[in-house]
């Protein structure tokens, strides 16, 4: 089975946007809950943010004020910005399905991003 | 909203059994039966071992069980093997439509 695949820049400036692509394999994009997770280095997951085909979101309390995940179905893809960014957003981020309510069985590899000057 | 809170560590000796903890609240762990678990090998993204608190997605060994008592969720591994050492997640969904993470555990295998 495809991986997930997510791209983007490996380095962001502080106070910058943070933007990753997370590309779905198949036409699946239209069956599941789409979730972004991070995990700074050698610490916990932490949950981001979901969104459906529909458009539905929900976020990390902790996140919302910052994060936008948006969809793109003709291009399978799945999109994450988090703006003002500070060296704690520095992270492995993933993209996951969702195929049961929070859990998750399909990731991608992860991609690390610094936030850096 | 809170992590999930879960042993930093856990050893055990091959052919044991041990059991994993995560404690969460009644807007999570407690809300309903939608726990799962993940294996996270160094790295590696984490990999789905148990959903809905007792169920295991196919190819996922039967060593693998979990349960839920309250707030509190387990994950047992029983006949411990040297492949089974690695980070162990939990996760709950919540009642407020969110996904919370415990902190994780490392399991050692001695």
């Amino acid at each position: 089975q495809a991986q997930l695949q997510e791209s983007g820049p490996g380095l962001v400036k502080p106070s910058e946007t943070l933007s990753l692509t997370c590309a779905v394999p198949d036409g699946s994009i239209t069956d599941y809950y789409w979730s972004w997770i991070r995990q700074p280095p050698g610490k916990g997951l932490e949950w981001i943010g979901y969104i459906y085909y529909s458009g539905n979101t929900n976020y990390n309390p902790s996140l919302k004020s910052r994060v936008t995940i948006s969809i793109d179905t003709s291009k399978k893809q799945i999109s994450l910005k988090l703006s003002s960014v500070t060296a704690a957003d520095t992270a492995i981020y993933y993209c996951a399905r969702d195929h049961d309510w929070g859990s998750f069985d399909f990731w991608g590899q992860g991609t690390l991003v610094t936030a850096s000057s | 909203q809170s992590a999930l809170t879960q042993p930093a560590s856990v050893s055990g000796s091959p052919g044991q059994s041990i059991t994993l903890s995560c404690t969460g609240s009644s807007n999570d762990v407690g809300y309903f039966d939608q726990v799962s678990w993940y294996q996270q090998r160094p790295g590696k993204a984490p990999e789905l071992m148990i959903y809905r608190v007792t169920n295991r997605p196919s190819g996922v060994s039967n060593r693998f069980s979990g349960s839920k008592s309250g707030n509190t969720a387990s994950l047992t591994i029983s006949g411990l093997q040297a492949e089974d050492e690695a980070d162990y997640y939990c996760s709950s969904y919540t009642s407020t439509n969110t996904v919370v993470f415990g902190g994780g555990t490392k399991l050692t295998v001695l």
